[in-house]
């Protein structure tokens, strides 16, 4: 079985500020992992992806990710903030295999201030 | 390539009135699956479709039906509607490729509302 807890549901940063959203997971498999982002009142939008590759992911828009298999965590990361990245955001876990379901965190708000 | 289409985009239902959500991908994905979002929720999984001619029960299946018509074509049915169905619905597919790749692709959503 496949579950995962995103662990703040509302991150507030300023402008220009590192962020940081933290994603911890639970699978029987080796998992996939994927951030998705929503701006308001619109569809989802994959951000990054770890597909069992190379541990530390780059996604869109500034955004990466690490894979620790220790601390079984996603956190996504982005070095500077901007304004444009206010949404809400999805850690996403796969066990992997084909035709499995994709199990959906229940979402980090993230604000940002001027 | 028109990825993963959902029809209609909105729709409000009265209680009890029924109707089907269509979902189509032209990605020759195996792999389908309809989601429903609520506030606070993230998105919970309703039903999936692993191929052609399989379907399974998600997380939240209890007052929905589904069709996998053919590879293309996934539909989400509602009996009667109940207010506790107002949601945003989404559809997606995807598919392992035998290289290692993995797609997944997410439709627009469809916006109910039940009265």
């Amino acid at each position: 079985a496949q579950s995962v807890t995103q662990l703040d549901s509302h991150v507030s940063v300023s402008e220009g500020t590192p962020v940081l959203l933290r994603c911890n997971y639970s699978s029987s498999y080796s998992p996939s992992l994927f951030w998705y982002v929503q701006h308001p009142n619109k569809g989802l939008q994959l951000l990054l992806k770890y597909t069992s590759a190379a541990t530390l992911v780059k996604g869109i828009n500034g955004f990466e990710a690490e894979f620790k298999k220790s601390e079984t965590s996603f956190h996504l990361t982005k070095p500077s903030a901007h304004m444009s990245d206010a949404a809400e955001y999805f850690c996403v876990v796969s066990d992997g295999r084909a035709g499995t379901a994709l199990i959906f965190g229940k979402g980090t708000t993230l604000s940002v201030s001027s | 390539n028109a990825g993963v289409t959902q029809t209609p985009k909105f729709q409000v239902l009265k209680t009890g009135q029924s109707m089907t959500l269509q979902c189509a991908q032209d990605m020759n994905h195996n792999s389908m699956y309809w989601y429903r979002q609520d506030p606070g929720m993230g998105l919970r999984l309703i039903y999936y479709s692993a191929s052609e001619g399989t379907t399974d029960k998600g997380e939240v299946p209890n007052g929905y039906n589904v069709s996998r018509l053919n590879k293309r074509e996934f539909s989400l049915r509602l009996e009667s509607a109940t207010p506790s169905q107002t949601s945003v619905y989404f559809c997606a597919s995807s598919e392992w490729w035998g290289d290692g790749r993995y797609e997944q692709y997410f439709g627009p959503g469809t916006r109910l509302t039940v009265t």
